[in-house]
């Protein structure tokens, strides 16, 4: 069936710090990937999708490609914030699907100031 | 503010009872997810309907059931529960339910099984 891996966390980076967080999926024909933000004490949050091989998605300096020759929609930033410190979740969408997102572990991102 | 609205926003219980859980999806959107987040299983799909359908089912145990009224509002319904169903019980919902329009997520339901 349809998987997402993402990288474990928890991950604590200085404010300004480079961001990656990796993320890999395993899913049959050509689905939409996603990243979802989860802040303390809410629901996730739409952060970027990337629908097709190639496509970019960007959203608040957040950025993602979609790599169908590595199966990779890694999240970068180039420079974070104490803000940005959240739970991030890769996942996916099977093309034809009736919209089942299927969500990696989550990454709990913690930014000091 | 996504607009999705879920209550309670804290639910404590015992084994063995029976507990139901509510969304209400953004204005216009006929569509209603549930989803499953607890720290061993991650986030898990139980459930969707589609304008008062049932569409698709995931995880969702015997134990739950769901349903979708004429108001498009949704409960989810948990009995005889476990130590286990303890979580954060997510609703989410969209304009349709196929093609690329984005899920909206409520803040969650946290239930506690004591």
């Amino acid at each position: 069936g349809d998987s997402v891996t993402q990288m474990e966390g928890p991950v604590t980076l200085s404010e300004e710090a480079f961001l990656t967080i990796n993320c890999t999926y395993t899913a049959t024909g050509y689905p939409s990937l996603f990243w979802y933000v989860q802040y303390p004490g809410e629901g996730l949050q739409l952060l970027l999708k990337a629908t097709k091989a190639d496509d970019k998605g960007s959203n608040k300096g957040f950025e993602a490609t979609y790599r169908k020759e590595t199966t990779s929609f890694h999240l970068e930033k180039g420079s974070v914030q104490v803000s940005d410190s959240a739970v991030y979740f890769c996942a996916l969408i099977r093309s034809g699907s009736a919209r089942q997102l299927t969500f990696g572990s989550g990454t709990q991102l913690t930014v000091l100031p | 503010d996504s607009g999705v609205t879920q209550t309670p926003k804290h639910l404590i219980t015992a084994t063995g009872q029976r507990v139901t859980l509510r969304c209400s999806p953004r204005s216009g959107d006929l569509s209603v997810y549930w989803y499953q987040q607890s720290l061993d299983q991650g986030l898990q799909f139980l459930i969707h309907y589609y304008n008062g359908e049932e569409r698709a089912k995931g995880n969702i145990l015997e134990r739950f059931s769901a349903q979708q009224f004429p108001d498009l509002h949704s409960e989810l319904n948990l009995s005889s529960l476990e130590l286990g169903d303890s979580a954060l019980y997510f609703c989410a919902s969209s304009v349709s339910g196929t093609g690329d329009s984005p899920l909206h997520f409520g803040n969650g339901t946290r239930l506690t099984v004591t």
